[in-house]
Parts: structure tokens; sequence; C-alpha cells
């Protein structure tokens, strides 16, 4: 059974502080990496894919991918109360997947202003 | 562009009817899914499509079928609804970099 785990939260962090969202996943083969926002009442929506070991930075916005240890990470910079939202990792496990992703199930973030 | 529409956004069902849920996209893309979303339950997988004229099952696809009519449309029927099936309702679709873009969703309740 392919798995991806997230920490469900809530995640509380102060206004301008990093928050640190987590992310692991059971297939050692698994080739591409996404985070989604999904804000409550709304559907997700694409923040970042990283697809190589290392980071990736999109404004406040860092992915680090870390194949070897099977996790990545969503790091964000200057949190703002606008960030208050819940955050899904997906991966896709590879070859033969048909384009599928494997969904976690969210960590819920609260910005406190 | 619209990128990926959805409709209806609200619905109310009784026991026993059927509906279908619509989906359109305007990106080209190859692939569609439909998914539903509970708390506590993440996104499941209902039925997806790899391709126009291609469906298969996702993880739960019991109760549902689904018709590919064109590249652009993908549509989510419910024979016989029940309230097992009061969920949120949201269509993806996808390109040849596996990101997917969601509709709005439709929020579905059974009574």
């Amino acid at each position: 059974q392919k798995e991806v785990e997230q920490n469900s939260g809530p995640l509380s962090v102060p206004e301008g502080a990093i928050a640190s969202l987590n992310c692991t996943y059971s297939d050692r083969g698994s080739q591409s990496f996404f985070w989604y926002r999904q804000y409550s009442g709304k559907s997700p929506e694409l923040i970042m894919f990283i697809y190589s070991n290392g980071d990736k930075e999109d404004g406040r916005f860092t992915a680090q991918l870390n194949k070897a240890s099977q996790y990545v990470s969503l790091l964000i910079r200057d949190s703002q109360p606008s960030d208050s939202a819940t955050y899904l990792c997906a991966v896709n496990p590879g070859a033969g997947n048909n384009r599928k992703l494997i969904w976690g199930l969210g960590t819920s973030l609260a910005v406190n202003p | 562009n619209a990128g990926v529409t959805q409709t209806p956004k609200f619905q109310v069902l009784k026991t026993g009817q059927s509906m279908t849920l619509q989906c359109a996209q305007d990106m080209n893309h190859n692939s569609m899914y439909w998914y539903r979303q509970d708390p506590g339950m993440g996104l499941r997988l209902i039925y997806y499509s790899a391709s126009e004229g291609t469906t298969d099952k996702g993880e739960v696809p019991n109760g549902y079928n689904v018709s590919r009519l064109n590249k652009r449309e993908f549509s989510l029927r419910l024979e016989s609804a029940a309230p097992s099936q009061t969920s949120v309702y949201f269509c993806a679709s996808s390109s040849f970099t596996d990101t997917q873009y969601f509709g709005p969703g439709t929020r579905l309740t059974v009574l």
C-alpha cells in the first residue's frame, strides 16, 4: 500500500515566523512531489512541485526533497494570517501509475496575528 | 481560460435519486479525475481517465459511473444516491507534468 503521511496538526505559528510542514512517503521509486494549499470550503490549489533532491524556492515558499530519507517538506517564511489553511502533500509513485497522485490527509496551519 | 469548471456547485438529493456531475477543462489536458473529500478522509479518487476514450476505477468507485465525453469533458453519475455519498466532489485535470488542477467543487447532500 503506497502511503503519504502528514501530521494533521493544527500547527500554530505567530505572524512573521517560519512554518515548517513535513510529509513522508512509502514508495522509494516516487518521482514527483507536490504541495497544495486548501482554504476552508475551497478547492486545492498548487503551491509548488519538486522533482529533484534539494531545495526549490518560490517567493516565501521553499520545498525541500530528500529521497534517501523519503520526505518532502514545505517552509513558509514570514508567515501571514492569509497562509492559514490546510496544506496537502501529494506524490506520484512513478512509472505505471498512470499519472495518479497519492495524497496525504493534510496539515492544518494557523498563523496568529 | 476558465481552467476546470464544475456544475452544479450545490445539490440536495433524496435517497434513490440520480444525478450527473459535469466537469470541463479548457487546458487541453489528457488526464482527468474525480475525487470526493470527506472530513478526516482526505481526497479519495473515485475514477480517472488517463486519456480520451479510457476510464479506470480509483479507490472508491462503488455507486458511481463516469463518461469521458471528449477530451474536455468528464462526467460523474450517481445512479441511485445514498446518504453515504454526501460529500464534496472535485474534478481535476493534469498535464504531462502530473500537476493536477482542480475545479471549484460540488457540495452534495443526500437525504
